[in-house]
């Protein structure tokens, strides 16, 4: 089973400011099958990116993805105030899929 | 608009069973897989599994091996979870959701609570 570590746990962000998240991966993820989601209170993951770097359907250009093999990054560009969120990596490059913890996107 | 409606929450005992539903619509339903992921009080994501719509074959997490069953119903375009043996550390949400590689649709969530 491939692990999944995010960094950092908690990250604090003024709205305005950029951040980058982190997703490091026990073995390498073949294919740069790796998917990022967003998880707000209450409400079931959204998804932002697949493939490490493509953005789903309606997700804005602030999110990117980048990476391959085992070091993976989430960067918002600029947050809004709706971007502070819980943010997950998945891989689905084994037939076991993983999620990574989480990290946490709060208000500075 | 591609829309996955789960069940309504369920309290259940310890060592009993309980069967979610989804309930897929907006899209030809044999067409993508549906996976299964759950989130424990306060906890992240966990995936349990995903089942083939087109041929039924089935993927489950190594820790709900002989627990877990996925189904569908092609007749009605549902998906169906259901897990034996409940323990308090299944009290979760349960999710559905399409595709088996990343999700990009989920169902609104399914809460199951396990009392002794």
């Amino acid at each position: 089973e491939i692990v999944l570590t995010q960094s950092p746990g908690t990250l604090s962000v003024s709205p305005g400011e950029g951040a980058t998240l982190s997703c490091r991966a026990s073995q390498s993820v073949s294919s740069s099958y790796l998917a990022w989601y967003q998880q707000k209170p209450g409400q079931a993951p959204r998804l932002l990116i697949y493939g490490a770097s493509t953005r789903a359907t309606g997700i804005p250009d602030r999110f990117s993805g980048s990476g391959s093999g085992t070091d993976f990054t989430l960067t918002i560009s600029r947050l809004e105030p709706e971007d502070f969120a819980v943010y997950y990596c998945q891989q689905y490059g084994d037939s076991r899929r993983t999620f990574g913890p989480g990290t946490k996107v709060d208000i500075k | 608009q591609v829309r996955l409606v789960q069940s309504g929450a369920e309290v259940k005992k310890s060592g009993a069973s309980v069967k979610v539903s989804c309930t897929a619509s907006g899209y030809p339903f044999a067409t993508y897989s549906i996976t299964w992921v759950r989130q424990a009080p306060g906890q992240g994501l966990e995936w349990m599994g995903w089942i083939s719509v087109y041929n039924g074959i089935t993927n489950y997490a190594q820790s709900l091996q002989g627990r877990v069953t996925m189904t569908t119903d092609t007749s009605t375009s549902t998906a169906y979870m259901e897990l034996r043996s409940l323990r308090s550390d299944d009290t979760a949400v349960y999710y559905c959701a399409r595709r088996t590689d990343f999700a990009d649709y989920w169902g609104q969530g399914t809460l199951v609570t396990v009392s002794s």
